[in-house]
């Protein structure tokens, strides 16, 4: 079955620090990756996605590639925020079974990132 | 750009009744709907998925009987926990998807507190 493996929290960093958030995967077949941010008592947002090999996504000055070869979709920023102080969860789509509402979403169990001013 | 709702943002209910939760898609049609539930400081627990007209699918460990789901239509989505109990109480969140595999838009999630 599928899975997402992600670097366990709480993740603390000065503000302006180098951000990275390892996440590995494990699909049976070409599963869309995707980065969402939960803001504390709200619910999930999309941050990035990717959907094919070597493809990069980016948003609010986050990244990630997917790479094929590592199973993995690391998000990455050069220069983190207080503002980026969130739970951070690494997602896989990939077609579970036949019909429109195939794609279903598996998460990592989150990461949380406090920054400090 | 696409929007979910979801209300209400928190409810307290006594032991023993029911609660409904209700997921809104503003601006687009869902023709499938995911219902989460994720307990603190963990990821999201998928409980079921439901296509607009038929019935939900469960996730194994997940009791139809006491969590209902209803997608009457293409803009609506229902969950109601039924005879609530403490142990329900938990982050609910829904997700609505236009079906085609990767536009997944989240609602702002229910906190239920059974007391």
């Amino acid at each position: 079955g599928n899975s997402v493996t992600q670097m366990e929290g709480p993740v603390t960093l000065s503000e302006e620090a180098f951000l990275t958030i390892n996440c590995t995967y494990t699909a049976t077949g070409y599963p869309s990756l995707f980065w969402y941010v939960q803001y504390p008592g709200e619910g999930l947002q999309l941050l990035l996605k990717a959907t094919k090999a070597d493809d990069k996504g980016s948003n609010k000055g986050f990244e990630a590639t997917y790479r094929k070869e590592t199973t993995s979709f690391h998000l990455e920023k050069g220069s983190v925020q207080v503002s980026d102080s969130a739970v951070y969860f690494c997602a896989l789509s990939d077609k579970n079974g036949s019909g429109a509402g195939s794609y279903q979403l598996t998460f990592g169990k989150g990461t949380k990132l406090s920054v400090i001013p | 750009g696409a929007v979910v709702s979801q209300h209400p943002s928190r409810v307290i209910c006594k032991s023993g009744t029911s609660v409904k939760i209700e997921c809104r898609s503003l601006d687009f049609q869902a023709t499938t709907m995911f219902w989460y539930r994720q307990f603190p400081k963990q990821s999201l627990m998928l409980m079921a998925t439901s296509n607009e007209g038929s019935k939900a699918t469960y996730e194994q460990g997940v009791e139809k009987d006491k969590f209902l789901i209803n997608h009457a239509s293409l803009t609506l989505s229902t969950l109601t926990v039924t005879s609530a109990h403490p142990e329900d109480s938990s982050f609910y969140i829904c997700s609505a998807s236009t079906g085609i595999g990767y536009g997944y838009t989240f609602g702002s999630g229910t906190r239920l507190t059974v007391v």
